[in-house]
């Protein structure tokens, strides 16, 4: 069964404060790893997708990296518009295409 | 402007009614999905749709009831078996295949 563990539940920083979050997952061979943001009642938003181990991808403040066993949201510098829950996501191999989520990391970012 | 519609946005249900949910999208998308989201957990797979007229189970579909009927709608039904209805109802849409989905913004349903 595919699995995916996020940590910290939740992560306060201040503002200018870099960190990462952690996405751990088991997959019977991975065929894509998605990151989404999602702000309080709405949907989530679509970040990045990470295919194969040694990928990184960029937007803004955010970095995502990818392992054979896990995968970083990096933010440099966050501002308080970052403050929201992000959500890791993979997609096995096989004949389907539906998605298996973490329970996401609640970010706050204070001024 | 493409994109998903859920609607509505918030839905009051009694107990032992069935109520509607409803998702259309306008981006061609081959599949489609409606997921459960309650606090503290991972948003959880209730059914998804690869094509018109197909369907299958995720893994909590006790209590839904989904159709197909055309490429644009997929409507999730809430009846009256599914015990513990409130919750923030999502539905997504993807191409066909391994790529990402993108979401709607949500149907909150509230049982009283």
């Amino acid at each position: 069964e595919d699995q995916v563990t996020q940590s910290p539940e939740a992560l306060r920083l201040q503002e200018g404060e870099s960190s990462s979050l952690n996405c751990s997952y088991t997959v019977s061979g991975l065929r894509g790893l998605f990151w989404y943001r999602q702000d309080p009642g709405k949907g989530p938003e679509f970040l990045f997708t990470l295919y194969s181990a040694g990928e990184e991808k960029e937007k803004e403040r955010l970095k995502a990296t990818l392992t054979k066993k896990e995968s970083f949201l990096h933010i440099t510098a966050p501002k308080p518009e970052d403050s929201a829950t992000y959500l890791c996501a993979v997609q096995a191999e096989g004949a389907n295409s539906k998605l298996t989520f973490g329970k996401g990391i609640t970010l706050s970012v204070r001024p | 402007d493409g994109g998903i519609t859920q609607s509505p946005k918030y839905l009051f249900r009694k107990e032992g009614q069935n109520v509607t949910l409803s998702c259309e999208q306008n981006l061609n998308h081959d599949a489609m999905y409606w997921y459960r989201q309650d606090p503290g957990q991972g948003l959880r797979l209730i059914y998804y749709s690869q094509i018109v007229n197909d369907f299958q189970k995720g893994d909590i579909a006790e209590g839904y009831s989904v159709s197909r009927e055309k490429k644009e709608s997929f409507p999730l039904t809430v009846t009256s078996a599914q015990k513990n209805p409130t919750a923030f109802y999502l539905c997504a849409s993807s191409w066909a295949g391994y790529t990402e989905a993108f979401f709607g913004q949500g149907t909150r349903l509230t049982v009283v």
